[in-house]
């Protein structure tokens, strides 16, 4: 089982629409959960981090956690095809510090 | 300008061939990582560090190798014995241990070529 996981999609949501990113965890001691953007070619962006179970809304972007699930997601409202990207879910597992990341989901918004 | 600097941006590696990549940082960050990406894939953690003078592998480390003899200075050198090292090399640095200090930043990048 990996660590991070990730549909890899392509997830294509029309301008407007609401994208739903999920992302599933393994370790359960897992403290920090973070969520990053990526245009090709370029290096990560940090978009969003939530380290308590429930929702955490930073404009147009709400991330949301359950460490039940092990489960972390992330909304995109009123997506634009700017945000068309790779969307990386990273989780620091309890008591190492170190960042391990997803195979990332393709989002792609069109007109 | 606060952030992280990775150099070169490009660079072409002979067979047989040791290379370094160099990753700076002037955020006062104690954790430094290094990540390999290859194309339509996630990051892999090749190696990562919390302190000066310390360092872990990560899970693909075999063909590496690093130092961290300053605070802000993170080199990765590519080894020969790194048998496929043409990929997307990604440096971050986070404030350091403890939940809320993970955050990563990351680099630019180097794009790392064997010819």
């Amino acid at each position: 089982q990996k660590e991070v996981e990730q549909n890899s999609g392509p997830l294509s949501v029309p301008e407007g629409a609401i994208a739903s990113l999920n992302c599933t965890y393994s370790d359960r001691g897992s403290q920090s959960f973070f969520w990053y953007r990526q245009y090709s070619g370029k290096s990560p962006e940090l978009i969003m981090s939530i380290y308590s179970n429930g929702d955490k809304e930073d404009g147009r972007f709400t991330a949301q956690l359950n460490k039940a699930s092990q489960y972390v997601s992330l909304l995109i409202r009123d997506s634009q095809p700017s945000d068309s990207a790779t969307y990386l879910c990273a989780v620091s597992p309890g008591g190492y510090n170190k960042l391990i990341f997803g195979a990332g989901t393709r989002l792609a918004v069109h007109p | 300008d606060g952030g992280i600097t990775q150099s070169p941006k490009y660079l072409f590696r002979k067979e047989g061939q040791n290379v370094t990549l160099s990753c700076e940082q002037n955020l006062n960050h104690d954790a430094m990582y290094w990540y390999r990406q290859d194309p339509g894939q996630g990051l892999r953690l090749i190696y990562y560090s919390q302190i000066v003078n310390d360092f872990q592998k990560g899970d693909i480390a075999e063909g590496y190798s690093v130092s961290r003899e300053k605070k802000e200075s993170f080199p990765l050198t590519v080894t020969s014995a790194q048998k496929n090292p043409t990929a997307f090399y990604l440096c971050a640095s986070s404030a350091g241990p403890g939940r809320d200090n993970t955050e990563a930043f990351f680099g630019q990048g180097t794009r790392l070529t064997v010819v």
